[in-house]
């Protein structure tokens, strides 16, 4: 059973375009992740969100926790072709725990 | 500094064998983790472990199990393989167990046959 659904699934767009990224679900986190992952390597941390209702902002990127700790956004301002690859939410169920909950993963192409 | 190593990068066995997939961890960091990613199910957990202890267990069958050695550095093991076990593994270190940023690993790609 997949916890964390994120939509879209796949994405491209045109370079200077502007994006959002979505990552629900029915279960309360204690801490949620953004990873972005390129072919051939594992994935790269973004950012950890662990308040309900924050805001944070990484260049052209601004990732928001819902107030309930269940969803999260990722929108990506003006992207680049070097934003291209596989998105993840990752969220984990319990503190001091690595068990992660990944979700399936959003592909963004951006064309240049 | 290095980052996380897995060997080997690319795997072939056929169904009903056995392999052991090695990683090693970043200098200094105890906790390894490792997930198995396929294109169907994501990116799913597999188990942690911390200072040679398994600290939890993801929801995979007994035929996966690991090992960390007192160097910190870790080996997945999958017995009887299926063809359903074909998938990126990757493994991830982190300095702490359950604290700090996670720094995964290329991943070995294993295809069963």
């Amino acid at each position: 059973t997949q916890l964390l659904e994120q939509s879209p699934q796949f994405l491209s767009i045109q370079e200077g375009e502007n994006l959002t990224v979505y990552c629900n679900s029915s279960s309360v986190f204690s801490s949620l992740q953004w990873y972005r992952q390129e072919p051939g390597e594992g994935p790269v941390l973004l950012v950890t969100v662990v308040t309900g209702g924050e805001v944070k902002k990484l260049k052209r990127l601004t990732f928001q926790f819902g107030d309930a700790r269940k969803d999260s956004s990722l929108h990506i301002t003006a992207a680049q072709p070097g934003d291209t690859g596989l998105y993840l939410c990752a969220g984990k169920l319990t503190s001091g725990t690595y068990k992660y909950i990944f979700g399936t993963g959003t592909r963004l192409k951006v064309l240049a | 500094k290095a980052g996380v190593t897995q060997t080997p990068r690319y795997l072939i066995k056929t169904r009903g064998q056995q392999v052991t997939l090695s990683c090693s961890p970043i200098s200094g960091h105890r906790s390894v983790s490792w997930y198995q990613q396929t294109p169907g199910q994501g990116l799913q957990f597999l188990f942690e472990y911390f200072s040679e202890t398994q600290r939890n267990k993801g929801n995979f069958p007994g035929r996966f199990s690991g090992r960390q050695f007192s160097n910190s550095r870790s080996e997945m093991n999958v017995s009887t393989l299926e063809l359903g076990d074909s998938a990126l593994y990757l493994c991830a270190s982190s300095r702490t167990s359950g604290r700090n940023e996670q720094f995964f690993g290329p991943g070995t790609r294993l295809t069963v046959l």
